[in-house]
């Protein structure tokens, strides 16, 4: 079983719309959690970090479920300039290794 | 540019050729990790420095390849004879010794095996 599970989607919006992506994690001693944007044929960069409490910055905010093991990332009105891959990220082993998601696709049409 | 530089970008090798990957870490970050990723799938896991230990190693790191860190800053990856499967790009980060636990990615090596 991978140790993150995302949708690959793709998914395909209108712009100003709002969608939502999860991601599962197999470990329940997974410490720290993110959430990664890539663009073609680019390196990953960090979109945020995802805290228990819940996190939001500006039209994107993220969700941590510890019970049910999975992270969610909420963009409300999207832009074109959301269209990238994002990778859902999990930590454990006080930072030796990071696991990725394979990635959920979005494309924001106009 | 203070980011995680890597060299070459791309390279282009025959298979059975030696290539070797370099990374220059963000200064003072003390962690560093190798990654490879292919098209539609996300970073894999490679290797793992502290300093200049290396205190994890994938299953999916082969005799092929070794990594090192001689002396705590910049990094090397070498592929030995190299197979149409290492085709990839590999991605160096690197992450502060305190602090924010993230990691910040290099704009990665192309790897072609023709």
């Amino acid at each position: 079983r991978k140790e993150v599970e995302q949708d690959p989607g793709p998914f395909n919006v209108p712009e100003g719309a709002t969608v939502a992506f999860n991601c599962t994690y197999s470990n329940s001693a997974s410490q720290s959690f993110f959430w990664y944007r890539q663009d073609c044929r680019k390196e990953p960069k960090l979109l945020m970090s995802v805290y228990s409490s819940g996190n939001e910055d500006g039209r994107f905010t993220a969700q941590l479920n510890r019970a049910s093991q999975y992270i969610s990332l909420l963009i409300r009105d999207s832009k074109l300039s959301d269209s990238a891959t994002y990778l859902c990220v999990v930590n454990k082993d006080n930072f030796n290794k990071f696991y990725f998601g394979s990635g959920t696709k979005l494309n924001v049409k106009p | 540019d203070t980011g995680v530089s890597q060299d070459p970008r791309h390279k282009i090798t025959k298979r059975g050729q030696n290539v070797t990957f370099r990374c220059d870490p963000i200064s003072e970050h003390n962690r560093l990790y190798w990654y490879r990723q292919t098209l539609g799938q996300g970073p894999e896991f490679l290797t793992y420095f502290q300093n200049e230990a290396q205190l994890e190693k994938s299953r999916l790191l082969s005799d092929r390849f070794s990594a090192e860190r001689p002396k705590g800053s910049f990094s090397t990856l070498e592929i030995q004879r190299t197979e149409q499967g290492d085709s990839a790009m590999y991605l160096c980060a690197s992450s502060p010794p305190k602090g924010r636990n993230t990691i910040y990615f290099g704009e990665g090596s192309w790897l072609t095996v023709v």
